[in-house]
């Protein structure tokens, strides 16, 4: 069965560093999200992307974010400054169609911490 | 934004018997309300979920009611068994994308 697949599955990394999340989507999935959940806490949506280029982004999502799909495969996260409340497990998700109309696949995560 | 509420946050039933977890979503735009299992350490896995245009949907022992009117909907779990153990999480979506509840610790007890 085909599925979503996130790298790595931890990272640890000190605060102020670059860290990038990286995600192989389901092959023939056009639509990709990432979301973060804090330890505990509800998931949150922080960006959708379509067509190579940002669809929706919430408030989390802020300058310190960047997505990009570098080539036919991968779709990356990139926290350019971490901080210590960037904790947390990322997921990334595909779908066939928009998520109000298609299911969502997720990944098993990243967990990230930052010291 | 659409704000989704779910409860309990954590529910413990005996094997054998149903659990009934609730949500209430406040955006009436939202047309997309899917039920997530998440399991410790993995991602959330969909397991049902309903449109707006149907009021119940059922596959084997899960089912999904919604009442467009009152703006929530709920997951019933039957017969529980104990791999049935983990956290779920409602959503709702519409042209924004997916909110989530909080999630409940569903715990069934042998």
């Amino acid at each position: 069965e085909p599925e979503v697949t996130q790298t790595p599955s931890h990272q640890v990394t000190q605060m102020g560093q670059e860290v990038i999340l990286r995600c192989v989507p389901i092959s023939n999935h056009l639509y990709f999200y990432w979301y973060r959940q804090i330890l505990g806490q509800k998931v949150e949506f922080l960006v959708s992307f379509y067509n190579n280029e940002i669809s929706e982004k919430s408030e989390i999502f802020d300058d310190q974010f960047s997505v990009e799909r570098p080539d036919g495969s991968n779709f990356t996260l990139k926290i350019r400054s971490t901080k210590l409340e960037d904790s947390a497990m990322y997921f990334c998700a595909s779908s066939v169609r928009p998520t109000n109309t298609g299911e969502l696949f997720f990944g098993e995560g990243s967990r990230l911490t930052v010291l | 934004g659409e704000n989704v509420e779910q409860h309990p946050s954590t529910l413990s039933v005996q094997e054998g018997d149903s659990a009934v977890i609730k949500c209430t979503y406040s955006d009436s735009a939202s047309n997309y309300f899917p039920w997530y299992k998440q399991e410790l350490g993995k991602g959330p896995q969909l397991i049902i979920d309903i449109r707006s245009n149907v009021g119940e949907k059922k596959d084997q022992r899960i089912a999904v009611t919604l009442n467009k009117t009152a703006k929530h909907f709920s997951l019933h779990i039957t017969e529980t068994q104990p791999e049935d153990s983990a956290v779920y999480f409602c959503a709702a979506g519409g042209a924004d994308g997916l909110t989530f509840g909080k999630g409940t610790h569903l715990i069934i007890q042998p």
